[in-house]
């Protein structure tokens, strides 16, 4: 099946500075990809879905790129604060039916004022 | 726009004892259901899916159960606890382009 991996399992960043989570698939016929955002005790957000016909997306002071040739989905948040302090979790869907959803497992981001 | 509950909040129970967690999506029809745990360290693991009433697909099993007794409905159940079991207990439901949305989901101590 599908092998999700995500990096780094936790990051720490300035206010101000970006911040860059990776992962990497193995299912070449994944199609959809998505960004969830988890804060403190809470549950999963919806932050961002990315299709395969799509390279890029851009949210609210946040940026998903998608590599299909080297099977890379990155989440790059351009100019942290700490309201960007949470956990982030990659997930893949797609290549074996719907209810097949891979998630990475999950970077821990600590913003500092 | 679609809603899901769970329920209880949180729950801590002893080791041994049953438990049952309920979920119940408001506001579309027919949803695809899965059950998910999170450990402590954050990790999803997929527990159960369902697509349809009295169908359960179990992905992990953990000594746990699920049932889809109503079209809204799903529940996960164990008769006897262990203290792995402990931790947040997430229902999802699938959107219109395959992406899932979660509930609030279930705090489980287990002691």
């Amino acid at each position: 099946g599908e092998q999700v991996e995500q990096r780094p399992p936790h990051l720490s960043v300035r206010e101000g500075d970006s911040a860059v989570i990776t992962c990497t698939y193995t299912d070449p016929n994944s199609y959809y990809f998505f960004w969830y955002k988890q804060e403190p005790g809470a549950s999963l957000q919806l932050l961002m879905k990315v299709f395969s016909s799509t390279e890029i997306n851009e949210g609210q002071g946040f940026t998903v790129l998608l590599n299909k040739k080297d099977k890379r989905l990155s989440l790059n948040l351009t100019a942290a604060h700490p309201g960007d302090s949470a956990a982030y979790f990659c997930a893949v869907s797609g290549g074996g039916g719907y209810q097949n959803f891979y998630f990475g497992k999950g970077t821990s981001l600590t913003v500092i004022p | 726009a679609q809603t899901i509950h769970q329920w209880p909040v949180a729950e801590i129970k002893a080791v041994g004892s049953p438990l049952s967690l309920g979920c119940t999506i408001k506001g579309k029809s027919s949803p695809n259901l899965y059950w998910y745990w999170q450990a402590t360290g954050g990790t999803l693991q997929q527990l159960f899916y369902s697509i349809t009433v009295g169908q359960v697909e179990s992905v992990v099993q953990l000594n746990l159960s699920a049932s889809r007794p109503k079209d809204d409905q799903f529940i996960l159940s164990t008769e006897k606890l262990l203290l792995s079991h402990s931790g947040f207990y997430l229902c999802a439901t699938t959107g219109g382009m395959a992406e899932q949305f979660f509930g609030p989901g279930t705090r489980l101590t287990v002691l």
